[in-house]
Formats: C-alpha cells, structure tokens, sequence
C-alpha cells in the first residue's frame, strides 16, 4: 500500500442498520491514523486519533479499531442515524522523524436512508 | 463551532495575481496545518508551522509560502495564480503537532478566473 485507501467509495444505509468500512494505509514510518467526520458545507470534524496496534476507540454509536502491523482500520457505526450521513475520512501521520505528514483518504460518502 | 477562524471565506481573483489567506487556530493551540481541497480531489497536505517555526511540509508549490507569526496565527500567500490552484483551502490548528487530532477551520473558497 502506497497511499491511504478507503473503500468503499459510496455507501447507502437503512436507518438503524449498522455497518462499517475500512482505511488501509502504508504501515512503515506510522505514527497515528486519524477518523474525521465531514458533513457537506462544513469543515472537518475529528471523530478519533489512534497510534498503538490494536487501539480501540468508541464515541456514542462509533467505534473504531487500529491494526498497524497490516496497515489498517476499520470504522464501525451502530444502529445508524440520518445524521450519521457523512462523509468519513481517514488519515494517516507517517514521515520521517521531524517530518511526519497527514495524509488522507479520499473518504467514504455515507448515505442513510430514512 | 471549532474555534478556528479563517478569512475571507471566499476569494475571487485573476491569473497571475496575488493572495493572502489567513488563519486564527483555537486558543492554546500551537501547530497550524494548510490543506488544500481541489475539485474531485482529496485533502492535500500543505504545510505545518509549529509555535513559529515550519514543521513540516507537503506538495506546496514554490509559489506558495506560508508564516505563522508570533500571536500564532497564520498567512498562506499564493502567488503567480493559475487557474488550477482555484480550491477550496483549510486550515486547521492542534495543541502541539504530534498525535494530536486537528481541528478544521470553515475554509477559504478561492477562485481563479
């Protein structure tokens, strides 16, 4: 993996369904992967920052886990909400010591359909 | 509300001319970040100033340049515009500049005619 990837692209979702994706990114260099939330005319808003390899965070219906050793994180949202339309981005920090860069997905675009 | 003021919100200009955008972050935050948003692309990595200093660097053009001044907000100079650098340009603040998660301001919206 060269660049952080986020699949899928698009995703369309019942209300009260749960569902998840995935962020894969280069795991050489790793420092912390990020989860942002991103709602349409909006800015970014962050949702998570994890840095050791198995970290789990949870926030309300959101969770998140981290595997860097395959270079991988997986976003899960529990019985989703229209508000929970979004698009949701990962990033990942990695560099050189004294260097170290964001760098983020394309997102994946959440659709929940009432 | 993040508590990261950019302005203006919107800039329309010509090719080959001359902008400054500029950045509040949150109170006590001391790393700026510049992001730049094109169409049918992602968030691209600019530039961080930490406290004063250049941090860290992304793709920025050498007709870009940025400072973080001593009252710790940030300008982001974009000179010689082409009509490719219309985007939609973040900035975003963080407490140090390591693993800390970053928090977005609204945005500059600029256009290049």
């Amino acid at each position: 993996i060269l660049n952080v990837e986020q699949s899928p692209q698009s995703l369309h979702v019942q209300e009260g369904d749960s569902t998840s994706f995935t962020c894969s990114f280069p795991s050489s260099n790793f420092y912390a992967l990020h989860w942002y939330r991103w709602e349409t005319a909006k800015s970014p808003e962050a949702l998570f920052v994890m840095t050791l390899n198995g970290d789990e965070k949870k926030k309300g219906r959101i969770s998140a886990t981290l595997n860097t050793k395959e270079g991988y994180s997986y976003l899960y949202i529990k019985g989703s909400q229209p508000e929970d339309s979004a698009t949701y981005l990962c990033a990942s920090k990695a560099g050189d010591f004294g260097n170290e860069k964001l760098t983020f997905g394309t997102g994946t675009r959440l659709t929940i359909i009432p | 509300d993040s508590g990261v003021t950019q302005t203006p919100k919107h800039l329309i200009t010509a090719t080959g001319q001359r902008v400054t955008l500029r950045c509040s972050p949150r109170s006590g935050d001391l790393s700026v970040y510049w992001y730049q948003q094109s169409l049918d692309q992602g968030l691209q990595f600019l530039i961080q100033y930490y406290n004063g200093e250049e941090r860290a660097k992304g793709n920025i053009l050498e007709r870009f340049s940025a400072q973080q001044f001593p009252d710790l907000h940030s300008e982001l100079n974009l000179s010689s515009l082409e009509l490719g650098d219309s985007a939609l340009y973040f900035c975003a603040s963080s407490v140090a500049g390591g693993m800390d998660e970053q928090f977005f301001g609204p945005g500059t919206r600029l256009t290049v005619l």
